[in-house]
């Protein structure tokens, strides 16, 4: 079945530093790459997405590479602060019929800024 | 506040109770998910509603029955659950159309099964 790898599960940066996380999936068909973030008590929230016609994205901090030849996408935060600690998931994601999103997730990396 | 409505946030319930979940969605969407979050482990999908018809359901045991009455309502109604059910249950939403519709979700209901 889909598959998605996701390093490393902790990872610990002091404030001002750039965080890295890196995943790897197995289903060529996926083609929507989105990432969430989930802070304690709450619900996983979308962050950034992109779709595998583009190779990079960035939204302010935080920007995302995909290598659909590899099957690899990252997410790289940059100037990390300490409300950016939190769990971050990646997700690949393709249409099926029926008109829904079939998501594999990663298994999260946890992100903790130290101020 | 997001746009899905999850309740109750925290439910502790004996194994011979019977409980009900509620999820409501307020945007427009018209596909809804269960999953199920438990730690190390990644995010389960349990059901899906596409259009108010369950769409999938991962081979989930009886004891969970999903209940979509509109498509801007899900219920996932537990019986004789068993202690391994403690978990995050988190409902979504998204927008049946073509391709890349993220899932929006829930903050979750916590429940424990003593």
């Amino acid at each position: 079945g889909e598959n998605v790898e996701q390093h490393p599960s902790t990872l610990s940066v002091q404030e001002g530093d750039s965080a890295v996380i890196k995943c790897t999936y197995s289903d060529s068909a996926s083609n929507y790459f989105p990432w969430y973030k989930q802070e304690l008590g709450k619900g996983p929230q979308l962050i950034i997405d992109i779709r595998s016609n583009v190779g990079e994205k960035k939204d302010q901090r935080i920007a995302v590479t995909l290598n659909k030849t590899a099957k690899h996408f990252s997410l790289h935060i940059t100037e990390t602060q300490p409300e950016d600690s939190a769990v971050y998931f990646c997700a690949a994601s393709r249409g099926v019929s029926g008109g829904y999103q079939k998501v594999t997730f990663g298994t999260g990396t946890k992100l903790q800024v130290i101020p | 506040e997001t746009g899905v409505t999850q309740t109750p946030r925290h439910l502790v319930m004996g194994m011979t109770n019977k409980k009900s979940l509620k999820c409501e969605q307020h945007l427009g969407h018209n596909a809804m998910y269960w999953y199920k979050q438990s730690a190390k482990k990644p995010l389960e999908l349990m059901f899906v509603y596409s259009l108010e018809e369950r769409v999938e359901n991962n081979s989930v045991p009886s004891r969970f029955s999903p209940e979509c009455p509109n498509s801007s309502h899900l219920f996932l109604h537990l019986h004789t659950l068993q202690p391994e059910d403690s978990a995050l249950y988190l409902c979504a939403s998204s927008q049946v159309q073509g391709d890349n519709s993220p899932l929006h979700f829930g903050n979750g209901t916590r429940l424990t099964v003593t």
